[in-house]
């Protein structure tokens, strides 16, 4: 089966605590994203990275981290300098060249 | 700044009745226009995507685009409880910086449809 997959779905952190939150697809897509979602709003751009080993920041790009090493595989670290990190994380993807951007499944996470 | 903006709702409609949706943006600029729809704790789900002015119809939802006004509809006939969920307008438009492209998600309009 083709999609993009993330894990956990759920993640509890405490503060202080940096955390890594995994996306990896097999659609053979180019471009990568990250957005968060809090309750009752839109999704926000994090970063999104369109080729192995280049990434750029989106809206709201503080207090995360990101890498691309494999074209498959996209994670994001929240770091502790994320004020208020309890939020709804999507990951997506898209074939670089077309416009059409699809979601994995999510992970929520929660700051105890 | 882009902006995306659309009625928060609730939209409650009686299932079979037409479901209208509303979106506008900001960006003049913009080329695509996508609707997903977000059941409960789930992720977005593409319903449509649009490109040019006019109507574009698959099944029983219908999307509408008018550039020239800035605004983007999606109609939902014979609507069905199932279709009860979260419809996200999203926007894509030109990153300033580079020949990177952003979508631009409005928050979304909670719609209802009655049994």
């Amino acid at each position: 089966d083709g999609g993009i997959t993330q894990s956990p779905k759920y993640l509890f952190r405490k503060e202080g605590q940096n955390v890594t939150l995994s996306c990896e697809q097999n659609l053979n897509h180019d471009a990568m994203y990250w957005y968060r979602q809090d309750p009752g709003q839109g999704l926000r751009l994090i970063y999104y990275s369109q080729i192995v080993n280049d990434f750029q920041k989106g809206d709201i790009a503080e207090g995360y981290s990101v890498s691309r090493e494999k074209k498959e595989s996209f994670p994001l670290t929240v770091t502790s300098a994320q004020k208020n990190p309890t939020a709804f994380y999507l990951c997506a993807s898209s074939q670089w060249g077309t416009d059409t951007q699809y979601f994995g499944p999510g992970t929520r996470l929660t700051v105890l | 700044q882009k902006e995306v903006e659309q009625n928060s709702g609730p939209l409650s409609v009686p299932e079979g009745a037409i479901a209208s949706l509303n979106c506008t943006y900001s960006d003049r600029g913009s080329q695509s226009f996508f609707w997903y729809r977000q059941y409960s704790g789930k992720s977005p789900e593409l319903i449509m995507s649009i490109y040019s002015n006019g109507d574009k119809e698959d099944g029983r939802f219908t999307a509408q685009l008018n550039k020239a006004s800035q605004y983007v509809s999606l109609l939902i006939r014979d609507s069905q409880p199932s279709d009860s969920a979260t419809y996200l307008c999203a926007v894509l438009s030109l990153i300033s910086s580079g020949s990177a492209r952003q979508l631009t998600f409005g928050s979304g309009t909670q719609l209802t449809v009655l049994p």
